[in-house]
């Protein structure tokens, strides 16, 4: 079992639609992870949270918004996709302290967007 | 980013060792790392090793660092099907960065 907890599992939303994917950690990590990433292909960032502070966007488009209402909680909205938007939607936390902080991350959500 | 190479696939036979193999770029990468990622799942921290250590043995797996040639390779020993998956390792050379390679996908002949 992950401890980095990702809903829903699957999303499917047309081009106009609004959604929203949820991640929630309790391991007490500071460092929260968005990450996408297409069929065989590693994870590609797109934003790091650190204390609940945006501190890395990939140049993603603004049609993905992150949001981290608390050090538990990571919160992704989506708006007005396309199709090759589809992909699985990985979210990780990291102690980010000195020493070994690795990602552990979530199962994900498979978003398929029509 | 950084370029974290990796052999594409990997054939065995159940029983045999698998051997995965892993180059990075940054020599300043405190700690490297190898993630398994079964269909449908997250990637799952399998092990980690230190830039000070050439060597680490946990149970099956076994982690190789050659520093000098900035190579990382992963070993299974006693290879089961339940170890077919995609394999990533990954280096962090800062506190929140992490590069991943581009993954080696494992198949294990029953």
């Amino acid at each position: 079992d992950t401890e980095v907890t990702q809903t829903p599992k699957h999303l499917v939303m047309g081009m106009t639609n609004k959604k929203s994917l949820k991640c929630e950690q309790h391991m007490g990590h500071r460092a929260m992870y968005w990450y996408k990433q297409k069929a065989k292909k590693p994870p590609e960032l797109m934003f790091v949270y650190s204390y609940e502070k945006l501190s890395i966007n990939e140049s993603v488009p603004s049609r993905f918004s992150p949001e981290c209402p608390n050090s538990s909680l990571l919160n992704l909205h989506l708006h007005a996709l396309q199709p090759e938007d589809s992909a699985l939607y990985l979210c990780a936390s990291s102690g980010q302290g000195r020493g070994n902080s690795p990602l552990h991350f979530g199962n994900g959500t498979r978003l398929t967007v029509t | 980013g950084e370029d974290v190479e990796q052999s594409l696939f990997l054939s065995v036979r159940e029983g045999d060792s698998s051997v995965i193999n892993c180059t990075y770029t940054d020599s300043s990468s405190t700690y490297l790392y190898w993630y398994k990622q079964e269909p449908g799942a997250g990637l799952q921290l399998l092990t980690y090793i230190f830039s000070n250590m050439d060597m680490k043995q946990d149970q099956r797996l076994t982690v190789l660092l050659n520093k000098k040639d900035k190579h990382l390779s992963l070993r299974i020993a006693d290879t089961q099907t339940g170890d077919s998956a995609i394999y990533f390792c990954a280096e962090s050379p800062t506190g929140n960065q992490f590069y991943f390679g581009t993954g080696t996908s494992l198949t294990v002949i029953p």
